[in-house]
């Protein structure tokens, strides 16, 4: 079946650590996407990726960074800079072109840093 | 910059009430505009979206009418079950700003029986 997996769905992390979460889609979507949901909130853009071997920063990136070799893969790495990483991640896919193209989601991922 | 503003929960309702989430945006362009569910520890799926003035999504009984004049894009159902129970979120996409999606906060609705 088509669709977004994300990988792990739980993970927990000692201060200091870097860790990184895995995204991979098999919809031949151009566009991917990170964002980061708190308890009780909205989503946040963290990082986006238009094409492969390209990604721009989203509203949150501090503390993160993505690679994109490959137009199936999106990895997201919280490094030890990101000072309250603790927070459920979810990643996204879309065709980026024309209107009104719709963005997928994973099934995210909960980061708990202890 | 674009922004999206919704009610804030939580709604309850008994099952089978009417329910409206408001939505209303801001935007640059000529954004598309869209409802997410999210599940109770899952990820959000699309639940419908129009993407021009006029336009009405529906899915599942839910309905929703892009006024391009209200900047809204108001959520209704007729008859909510127990299993629609969620959190819901408006959103926009607008190709100005590289089609990203920008957000609402979200609306927690809880249906009782």
């Amino acid at each position: 079946d088509g669709g977004i997996t994300q990988s792990p769905k739980y993970l927990f992390r000692k201060e200091g650590q870097n860790v990184t979460l895995s995204c991979e889609q098999n919809l031949n979507h151009d566009a991917m996407y990170w964002y980061r949901q708190d308890p009780g909130q909205g989503l946040r853009l963290i990082y986006y990726s238009q094409i492969v071997n390209d990604f721009q920063k989203g509203d949150i990136a501090e503390g993160y960074s993505v690679s994109r070799e490959k137009k199936e893969s999106f990895p997201l790495t919280v490094t030890s800079a990101q000072k309250n990483p603790t927070a459920f991640y979810l990643c996204a896919s879309s065709t980026p072109t024309g209107t009104g193209n719709t963005i997928y989601f994973g099934e995210g991922s909960w980061l708990t840093v202890v | 910059g674009n922004s999206v503003t919704q009610m804030e929960g939580p709604v309850t309702l008994s099952e089978e009430a009417f329910l409206t989430i408001n939505c209303t945006y801001t935007a640059t362009g000529y954004p598309s505009l869209f409802w997410y569910v999210q599940y109770p520890g899952e990820g959000l799926q699309l639940l419908l979206k129009a993407t021009k003035a006029d336009d009405k999504g529906s899915n599942k009984g839910f309905e929703a009418t892009y006024r391009k004049e209200t900047t809204s894009f108001h959520l209704e159902k007729g008859s909510v079950q127990v299993s629609d129970s969620a959190v819901y979120f408006c959103a926009l996409s607008d190709q100005a700003a590289g089609n990203k999606l920008t957000f609402g906060g979200g609306t927690r609705v809880l249906v009782k029986p």
